[in-house]
């Protein structure tokens, strides 16, 4: 069974502050992809990547950035947190076209 | 530009009554097509795939590709489908596989 976990479920920062949410998935899978979850707005990709080291920007890249230094560890990184990135955040992976999605964190930026 | 559109945002029904949620999509190729699923407190799982051509939970989809469509329905709806639904697809992107998901339709099956 596919697992997919993320750091923290909620987590309060303020503005401009640096914020790390991590995600890891024990699955060995080679895709893995951010997102955030808004009502009304479905899910939104923020950035994927296929490999170690390398990454896409999805379509909403604008004040985040990631890191994947590791197959199975893929990071989003908000350089200085702001008021309008409350949201939920999603990470999945994927396989054969199908994805696998981690609990979320919900992220509050004060 | 490939595109997932759900027009419902909110779909009410009553118990054992039929429910249909309403998918449509473009993109230049042969997409595959997903319905996602995530109830209350959960996170968000797979529901079905087109290419398995399977009924879960009792839901079917077929996809339209005249009408480019890939409707969800169920004959008889059960207090437990209330959820939040996404239709999503997948296709090749310049990036390699990249994935699509509309603005879903929360389901909400009244007793």
């Amino acid at each position: 069974d596919v697992k997919v976990t993320q750091s923290s479920r909620y987590l309060v920062k303020r503005t401009g502050e640096k914020v790390f949410l991590e995600c890891v998935q024990d699955m060995d899978h080679e895709n893995m992809f951010w997102y955030r979850q808004d009502p009304g707005l479905g899910l939104r990709l923020i950035y994927f990547s296929y490999d170690v080291k390398m990454k896409e920007k999805g379509d909403i890249p604008e004040g985040y950035s990631v890191s994947r230094e590791k197959k199975e560890r893929f990071s989003l990184i908000l350089e200085s947190a702001s008021t309008n990135q409350t949201s939920m955040y999603l990470c999945a992976s994927s396989f054969l076209h199908t994805q696998y999605f981690g609990p979320g964190t919900r992220l509050t930026v004060l | 530009a490939q595109r997932v559109t759900q027009p419902e945002k909110l779909l009410s029904v009553f118990k054992g009554a039929p429910v249909e949620l309403k998918c449509n999509y473009s993109y230049s190729g042969s997409p595959e097509l997903f319905w996602y699923v995530q109830y209350s407190r959960q996170r968000l799982q797979l529901l079905l795939r087109h290419i398995s051509r399977e009924s879960i939970k009792g839901f079917t989809a077929d996809l339209n590709k005249g009408e480019t469509s890939f409707h969800l329905k169920k004959p008889f709806a059960q207090e437990e489908d209330s959820a939040m639904y996404y239709c999503a697809l997948s296709g090749r992107g310049s990036g390699g596989q990249n994935f699509v998901f509309g603005p879903g339709t929360r389901l909400s099956v009244l007793p």
